[in-house]
């Protein structure tokens, strides 16, 4: 079963726009993390927060969790071409251990 | 920097038959090895968690009878799909981590395709 997911398939934005990614999840974690998947690449890791925290910073990312919604945010600014690609949020796996469960991913798309 | 490469990228095999891909982790101590699918709609399916001198995880759907996976050392898993049909078609990705780190390092997939 999908323990997480992101709540747009797709969003369009323009260069130097802000683009923001939802996620909620359902079960209890440890810490969210959210990956960026280009064409043609595995996913890498952008941010990862701890179920303590409630907001984390990466240069122009910026991800938010609100553990009483189970949900997750992570905004994008100054938006670039190159930021164009999916955007995973992923949670610790149900049964423990050291797998990630995925979200279904939000394609960006960041236009000239 | 921490890669993770897999290989071969791409592999087409006839129905009924078997194929092999690898995953070799490289700057970094890979203990553990998430193996997923990727469907074309880019869903994730997770299929197998590694562990080295643990025993092989895996999930719901997803057997060693079908999906053999070896982890022989802290730098190299590989798995393959036996008796591949249509279904197995998809992007094989492999996850690895060391130690107590959070941060799964992915390689580019291995992209299975059915005749």
């Amino acid at each position: 079963s999908q323990l997480a997911e992101e709540n747009s398939w797709a969003l369009s934005v323009h260069e130097g726009e802000s683009v923001t990614v939802n996620c909620s999840y359902k079960t209890s974690i440890t810490a969210l993390q959210w990956y960026r998947q280009k064409s043609g690449k595995g996913p890498a890791q952008l941010i990862l927060i701890r179920s303590n925290e409630r907001e984390k910073r990466n240069g122009r990312l910026r991800a938010t969790l609100d553990t009483s919604s189970q949900s997750s945010s992570l905004s994008i600014t100054a938006t670039r071409c190159e930021d164009t690609a999916v955007y995973f949020c992923a949670t610790d796996h149900h049964q423990g251990g050291r797998a990630l469960i995925f979200g279904t991913g939000t394609t960006v798309s960041v236009s000239p | 920097g921490a890669l993770v490469y897999q290989y071969p990228r791409r592999t087409i095999c006839k129905s009924g038959t078997s194929m092999r891909m690898e995953c070799q982790a490289v700057g970094f101590q890979a203990t553990s090895v998430a193996w997923y699918r990727q469907s074309p709609q880019k869903t994730f399916e997770l299929i197998a968690l590694s562990t080295v001198n643990s025993a092989i995880k895996y999930e719901q759907n997803f057997t060693q009878e079908k999906f053999p996976i070896s982890h022989p050392n802290l730098s190299f898993s590989s798995m393959t799909v036996l008796n591949a049909y249509l279904e197995d078609r998809g992007l094989y990705l492999c996850g690895a981590r060391q130690g107590g780190q959070n941060t799964l390092y992915f390689g580019a997939g291995t992209r299975l395709s059915v005749l």
